[in-house]
């Protein structure tokens, strides 16, 4: 086990509504990257987050937004819902944003969009 | 990032070795190779990573060629839960902005008791 941890473990939402999920880091770490693995494939990232700031994004639209909180855990917020964004949804933190290739995953949260 | 090539799956006998091989024959001189692996239903797990030199930790060696264009991952007595998806990525250590990891398809690999 990792130390992170993820909530819910799986959701189910309807096409348009907002989805919240939440990522707690392993212990000292400041760096939160967030994925999203749709099935099959491999993991895609979304964004990573530094000491509250967003440090990098993917080719995500805006809907995907983020926080990260002063002792690290860390938010996804994904706004107006489509069926392709059921996925499973991974968090990763790493020791800090030079070391940020060692990451660390959580088990993720499996959304469906119907 | 040098883009990595893996056999989409491979076999291994419980008990033995299991290779897994990656090439990234475009990786320049500042990056790293990175294996993860990701057991089904699971969130990817970090296993070792290197620059130019053969490594080693409590799960796996890593071997790079002497040109770096490839790389073998090390599994050196494999059981059952090691069946997993393999994913070998080439990135840069630090610097500039975060883009995160880029995951191919991986090597599925499989052993078999």
């Amino acid at each position: 086990e990792t130390g992170v941890t993820q909530s819910p473990t799986h959701l189910i939402k309807t096409r348009g509504q907002q989805v919240t999920l939440r990522c707690s880091s392993q212990s000292g770490h400041n760096t939160v990257s967030w994925y999203q693995q749709a099935l099959g494939q491999g993991p895609q990232f979304i964004f990573q987050y530094y000491r509250e700031e967003e440090n990098g994004r993917g080719n995500f639209p805006p809907r995907f937004s983020g926080l990260q909180f002063p002792n690290y855990s860390s938010e996804l917020n994904v706004n107006a819902l489509e069926l392709d964004d059921s996925a499973l949804y991974l968090c990763a933190s790493s020791p800090d944003r030079i070391l940020r290739n060692e990451q660390y995953f959580g088990p993720g949260t499996r959304l469906t969009v119907t | 990032d040098a883009k990595t090539t893996q056999p989409p799956s491979m076999d291994c006998a419980e008990g033995r070795a299991a290779n897994l091989p990656c090439n990234h024959s475009t990786i320049s001189g500042n990056e790293y190779v990175y294996w993860y692996r990701q057991i089904h239903s699971q969130g990817p797990q970090y296993i070792i990573h290197g620059l130019k030199n053969n490594e080693t930790n409590e799960m796996a060696s890593l071997i790079i060629t002497e040109d770096r264009k490839s790389s073998t991952l090390i599994l050196p007595h494999a059981t059952l839960r090691d069946t997993a998806v393999y994913y070998c990525i080439v990135r840069g250590y630090s610097g500039g902005g975060a883009d995160g990891l880029t995951f191919g398809k991986g090597t599925h690999l499989i052993i078999q008791p």
